[in-house]
């Protein structure tokens, strides 16, 4: 099946920096690609919709000025998480939708950011 | 997209069948039901979907009922790698849309 990649798949940093998050769509294209958080013992939540060669939109909450997303080409997402706070140590993964008929979606590894 | 209810929690015993169900009794004619499931500290891996008709693949198979409002997931033979959170979803096939996550349900497959 098709498969999606992160980097890393868990970082630490200290609070006020900023950390980068890779998604790769490693056997096929995606013009979109989405952004979920989860905290520990949560749900998964929609942060944003990444899309290739214009803005990415942001869920109600999520602040685009910290969370900057760029999709720069047809298989790369990327999330740089800026000013990084310990309240951003969560769990993020990212997702992307395949051509079959369905539209059923693809889901990376994950990345654990851990703010100290 | 309709909502879909699903027992918090269930227990399964090795090499038996899991059986879990999903009620979506609001779904719309267009909507697909499709299982997710994510094992502790991994992204969600896709498991199967279907419109209409039961799906069979070689992880799963998908039981919807004639009516469309509720729907089984079943793990024939489950191992203790089966224990994960399963999630199940109804939504339009929409290349641009997201999936929305309820809480699931936990199956615990037990030796």
């Amino acid at each position: 099946g098709a498969v999606v990649s992160q980097h890393p798949s868990w970082v630490i940093c200290k609070s006020g920096t900023s950390v980068k998050i890779e998604c790769r769509s490693l056997d096929f294209q995606a013009t979109t690609m989405f952004w979920y958080r989860q905290f520990p013992k949560q749900s998964l939540m929609l942060m944003a919709t990444s899309n290739e060669g214009s803005k990415a939109t942001y869920e109600q909450g999520v602040e685009k000025d910290k969370f900057l997303i760029n999709h720069a080409s047809l298989t790369l997402s990327t999330l740089t998480v800026t000013s990084a706070h310990p309240e951003d140590s969560s769990f993020y993964i990212c997702s992307a939708p395949t051509s079959g008929r369905a539209y059923e979606q693809y889901f990376g590894p994950g990345t654990r950011l851990t703010v100290t | 997209d309709a909502k879909t209810t699903q027992p918090p929690s269930m227990d399964c015993a090795e090499g038996r069948a899991a059986n879990l169900p999903c009620n979506h009794s609001t779904i719309s004619g267009n909507e697909y039901v499709y299982w997710y499931r994510q094992i502790h500290s991994q992204g969600p891996q896709y498991i199967i979907h279907g419109l209409k008709n039961n799906e069979t693949n070689e992880m799963a198979s998908l039981i919807i009922t004639e009516d469309r409002k509720s729907s089984t997931l079943i793990l024939p033979h489950a191992t203790l790698r089966d224990t994960a959170v399963y999630y199940c979803i109804v939504r339009v096939a929409n290349y641009g849309q997201n999936f929305v996550f309820g809480p699931g349900t936990r199956l615990s497959v037990l030796p």
